[in-house]
């Protein structure tokens, strides 16, 4: 089965709204990561997160690894946040990441 | 910030015919990668390399080889290109083995008539 897999699939917020993304692993956990994908553009790292929080600015990341999961949050979003965010980790057995499906994140004005 | 880039940004083939992607780094990265991305499968690795003159295979590499001739340039070869094969393409570079952070390509767009 999928190794990575994120919730939602999809969220539409209206500006200003608070996010929360999910990423559930069912192989043992060396990295995490989480990049966005501008709309029908390239990936950007968001955060490197192995275990703990992390914050960047708005963002704010936590992996718990003993529970096999890692979520991101965006506090007060806004319309630029619009994207896909995905998750990556790269599991003991070598240094591939492997991607969740993505969360398809739609901020409205 | 990392630059890598990846051409052509839209390619349009036959089945049958060979298809070749470039993509290009500039920050002397060790590690690069080539990843496609479908709707529901989200990015999978097709191959990735360790250094210049080494490749290997990710987990859907049936159907695609790659070069890696020097550290800056690496590519992926299609040597008869399917239907199957119509998807977006993503090089990625990287540093620190196992921990690294990834700076991925614009993408290349592929349609195999």
């Amino acid at each position: 089965g999928q190794q990575v897999q994120q919730s939602p699939a999809s969220l539409v917020l209206q500006e200003g709204e608070n996010a929360e993304l999910q990423c559930n692993f069912s192989t043992s956990l060396n990295s995490m990561q989480w990049f966005y994908q501008r709309p029908g553009g390239s990936l950007v790292s968001l955060f490197y997160n192995p275990s703990g929080t992390k914050h960047s600015g708005r963002l704010t990341s936590t992996t718990v690894i003993k529970e096999r999961r890692s979520s991101l949050h965006i506090s007060s979003s806004q319309t630029t946040d619009s994207g896909t965010y995905l998750c990556a980790l790269v599991n003991n057995a070598g240094a591939k990441l492997t991607f969740g499906g993505g969360t398809r994140l739609t901020v409205r004005p | 910030e990392a630059a890598v880039t990846q051409s052509p940004r839209n390619k349009v083939a036959v089945t049958g015919g060979k298809v070749t992607l470039s993509c290009n780094q500039t920050n002397n990265h060790n590690n690069m990668y080539w990843y496609r991305q479908d709707t529901g499968h989200g990015l999978r690795l097709i191959h990735y390399s360790y250094g210049a003159g080494s490749t290997e295979k990710g987990d859907i590499p049936d159907g695609y080889k790659a070069s890696r001739p020097s550290q800056e340039n690496f590519s992926l070869i299609l040597e008869l290109a399917t239907p199957s094969q119509t998807s977006v393409y993503f090089c990625a570079s990287g540093d620190h083995w196992g921990g690294e952070t990834l700076y991925f390509g614009s993408g290349t767009r592929l349609t195999v008539l």
